[in-house]
């Protein structure tokens, strides 16, 4: 198994404004993903980050608005930019342990943007 | 494109029922099919993953089984609790593509007292 932990668990944040999300994780992974919740919604997938290179963003998403990090293979960073009420979220990263197989979530950052 | 579909979108049982949630899915070409449940506010707990091999996978109260031809997938909660209510979801993964997880619209389950 994996624990992940993120930071900030929540934030209100003023529009215009951008916010950074880490995810750590306990052990090394090649893939972690982010996903986007929306108030009563499913997930979204955002983004998949793998170690070295590039992410690569789902329709609808794109590196200047969701640029993000991955430096090592236990952490990641999602920021969220130039916010608007629109962007106000659950944000979730996640890994699987072996390519296809069981994926685990780290707590959620609740965004609002006001 | 891999549609996942949860039915019913929500349920309200009392405690002590037990009660299957649905999931279908319309590329039945899967490696893996995962539930999780989520709590208000909370990210994803992993409940049962079962292999496209496999036809059903036990945890305790929980048993899910895996029709793969027919596209469908049910979460069958014994002897439900008030603990059990949560937010409960499915997701895909394709053969060909390991690297995007599909996900239902979850079943939002209330067990009262």
């Amino acid at each position: 198994s994996a624990v992940i932990s993120q930071k900030p668990s929540r934030d209100i944040c003023q529009r215009g404004t951008s916010l950074t999300i880490q995810c750590q994780v306990d052990s090394q992974v090649t893939m972690m993903f982010w996903y986007r919740q929306q108030p009563g919604q499913s997930l979204t997938l955002i983004a998949t980050a793998n170690q070295g290179s590039e992410a690569t963003y789902e329709s609808g998403f794109v590196i200047d608005k969701f640029p993000i990090s991955r430096p090592n293979l236990t952490f990641s960073t999602l920021t969220v930019s130039n916010m608007s009420p629109e962007d106000s979220s659950i944000y979730l990263c996640s890994v699987d342990l072996d390519r296809g197989n069981e994926q685990y979530f780290g707590p959620g950052t609740r965004l609002t943007v006001t | 494109k891999q549609e996942v579909t949860q039915i019913p979108a929500a349920l309200s049982v009392p405690e002590g029922e037990n009660l299957v949630l649905n999931c279908s899915f319309t590329d039945s070409a899967i490696y893996n099919l995962q539930w999780f449940r989520q709590d208000p506010g909370k990210g994803l707990t992993s409940l049962l993953l079962i292999q496209s091999s496999q036809r059903e996978q036990t945890s305790g109260r929980l048993n899910a089984s895996l029709d793969k031809s027919s596209g469908r997938s049910t979460l069958y909660i014994a002897a439900s609790q008030p603990g059990d209510s949560a937010t409960y979801l499915c997701a895909v993964v394709l053969a060909y593509n390991f690297n995007k997880f599909y996900f239902g619209s979850g079943t939002k389950l209330n067990v009262k007292p």
